[in-house]
């Protein structure tokens, strides 16, 4: 089966600076892998997924993750985080093909500081 | 268009009662997901419905129950509630099966055993 571990719990970051948030998974095949994020009292929101090709991967509010099989990890990214970025985020891995549940971490709390 | 819509938001329930949570999907999304998001855990897969039919189910006990209706809406049943059930339960759909798509979350029905 496969797992995700996330193990920052809670980051703080002062606004404009660079930020990364670490997730690793574990799976002998091949996976498909997600960040979600979720703002206060609100649901979950897609930022971005890798499923295949190129490793790095760009998705919304100028957050990227980049694939790295060796390591079993997909950590995000963002250069210059705003306060609005305070949320918290969960990295997800799914295996590829069939009716696979998509398994989520605990969560990072990104705190950014004004 | 409409996202994923949870009902209700809120509700208090004391302990041994019985609490039904509905969920409606995204128009032309077939499968629904139930997570159980507890206090510092993350988020847990419940019950996963496509087509119908029960596709996968997360490690919970069998109070824990649910159904798809044939308009593809979803119910959640908890029986003998018990006060470690105290979560947010967040409902998702996506189109067919999981593996890559996206699945967008609903805002939770957030649940209180007392």
């Amino acid at each position: 089966a496969q797992s995700v571990t996330q193990l920052d719990s809670q980051v703080p970051v002062f606004e404009e600076a660079p930020v990364e948030l670490r997730c690793n998974y574990s799976s002998s095949v091949s996976v498909y892998l997600f960040w979600y994020v979720q703002y206060p009292n609100q649901g979950l929101q897609l930022l971005l997924k890798y499923l295949s090709g190129s490793t790095l991967v760009k998705g919304i509010n100028g957050f990227e993750a980049e694939f790295n099989k060796s390591q079993t990890s997909f950590h995000l990214r963002k250069p210059s985080v705003h306060i609005s970025d305070t949320a918290e985020y969960f990295c997800a891995v799914t295996l590829s093909g069939g009716y696979q549940k998509v398994t989520f971490g605990t969560g990072t709390k990104l705190q950014v500081i004004p | 268009e409409a996202g994923v819509t949870q009902s209700p938001t809120h509700l208090i329930k004391t302990r041994g009662q019985q609490v039904t949570l509905r969920c409606s999907p995204i128009s032309g999304h077939t499968s629904v997901y139930w997570y159980q998001q507890a206090l510092g855990l993350g988020l847990q897969f419940l019950l996963w419905y496509d087509e119908g039919e029960e596709r996968n189910r997360g490690n919970f006990p069998p109070r824990f129950s649910g159904r798809q209706f044939p308009n593809y809406s979803s119910e959640l049943n908890v029986n003998a509630l018990e006060l470690e059930d105290s979560a947010l339960y967040l409902c998702a759909s996506s189109l067919e099966k999981v593996s890559g798509n996206t699945i967008y979350f609903g805002e939770g029905s957030w649940l209180t055993v007392v």
